[in-house]
Order: structure tokens, then C-alpha cells, then sequence
């Protein structure tokens, strides 16, 4: 069935530094993938996503690229804030009626 | 434009009693879905209405939670009788329809103590 895995947190960065979190998927057909961002006491936010292979994802500063050859999706940010500091899901959509299926999370924490 | 609201924030109850939670979805939108979020995981389908049907229940588990979303709109979600892996962040969700993204409300905490 389809599945979501990403890196295990938490992944502990200095302001300003570059950050990635790794996300790949399984998934049968041609899903759409999500990143959302669930800040502490708040509920999910979507922060950025792409429908289709090779598309790019962006928002905030944060990019991610849907690479169907290695079923990945990989969050990217050139320079983090302690503001950014968060837990970030992954997230597929299949063709299954928009069911959504996401990663564990990872938590990210930026130091000033 | 107005989010998707639940209610309460915070529930704290002692295992075998019930709790209801409520969902108002964003206005216009058809699809509703109920997702639970144990403390270090991912959030997990419960159910999925498409208007006032039920398109997926297939993790529900029926023997002690229920949902229904009357008129299409509001839904409610209950357990009875709880029990103590039962606590998680019960969250809902709303979508115009089967194909787009979807928003997230806030999500219930729950507490079975």
C-alpha cells in the first residue's frame, strides 16, 4: 500500500544554516506530495506541495522537488530560523479519493 | 476566511467513560476527514465523509468509535468506552472536495487517565 517514510528526528541546526529532510514514498499510480508543519500547540499547516513528477514545491523559503526515479521529495531550506523551529510531516495523496498518508514527523529545532 | 474549528482544545477523562468531539469543516467544502496523531507519529485516517457519506472507515475501529456528519456539514466524533491508548490529538480536517488539499483545524487533545 502506500507509504510515507522520513528521517528521524530531531535534527538540531544553527541559525542560518541549511537545512534537508529526507522524505520517500511508495505509492502506486501518480500521487501528489505534501510537506506540512505543525508548530508546537497548533494543528497542521501545509507548507508547500507538487502534483507531478519533476514539479517543485516552494513557500517560505522552503523547497522541496518530486523526483518520481527515486520516489523522493526531500524539504530543503537554504538558511533556517529559530522560527522555523517545528515538527515537519511528509504527506502523499493517492489516487484514492485524496486519502492522505503521512510520515512520522520530524522535528526540527534551530539554535540562534 | 474562516478555518476549520473543533472543539474542545483539551479533554481529559478516565478509561470506559465517553467523550464526543465536534468539527465544523470551512464553509463550502464536501469533504470532512477525522485523523488521530499519537504522541511521535504521523496522523493517522480515522474516516472520510464526502458530504454526508462515508468514503472510508476502514480504520475506524467500530467497536468503540463512531463519527456522522448530519446535513453534511458538522461531524462529531465519539468513543465509547475509552481506553488508555485512545489519548492522542484527535484532529479534523476539511477539503472542497475529493481532489484538492486539505486544511487542518487545530486538533482535540485527549487524555484517558
Amino acid at each position: 500500500g502506500d507509504s510515507v517514510t522520513q528521517m528521524e528526528g530531531p535534527v538540531t541546526l544553527s541559525e542560518e544554516a541549511f537545512l534537508t529532510i529526507n522524505c520517500t514514498y511508495t505509492a502506486t499510480g501518480y500521487p501528489s506530495l505534501f510537506w506540512y508543519v505543525q508548530y508546537p500547540g497548533e494543528g497542521l499547516q501545509l507548507l508547500l506541495k507538487a502534483t507531478k513528477a519533476d514539479d517543485k514545491g516552494s513557500n517560505k523559503g522552503f523547497e522541496a522537488t518530486y523526483r518520481k526515479e527515486t520516489t523522493s521529495f526531500h524539504l530543503e531550506k537554504g538558511s533556517v530560523q529559530v522560527s522555523d523551529s517545528a515538527v515537519y510531516f511528509c504527506a502523499l495523496s493517492g489516487d484514492n479519493f485524496n486519502k492522505f498518508y503521512f510520515g512520522s514527523g520530524t522535528k526540527l529545532n534551530v539554535k540562534p | 476566511e474562516a478555518g476549520v474549528a473543533q472543539s474542545p482544545r483539551y479533554k481529559i477523562i478516565e478509561k470506559r467513560q465517553s467523550v464526543a468531539f465536534w468539527c465544523n469543516p470551512i464553509s463550502g467544502h464536501a469533504t470532512l476527514y477525522w485523523y488521530q496523531q499519537i504522541l511521535g507519529q504521523g496522523p493517522k485516517l480515522l474516516i472520510q465523509f464526502q458530504n454526508n457519506g462515508v468514503v472510508d472507515d476502514s480504520q475506524l475501529p467500530k467497536d468503540r468509535f463512531s463519527a456522522e456528519r448530519l446535513k453534511g456539514v458538522d461531524s462529531t466524533l465519539k468513543i465509547q468506552p475509552a481506553k488508555l491508548e485512545d489519548s492522542a490529538v484527535y484532529l479534523c480536517a476539511s477539503s472542497l472536495d475529493l481532489y484538492t488539499e486539505a486544511f487542518f483545524g487545530q486538533g482535540t487533545r485527549l487524555t484517558v487517565v
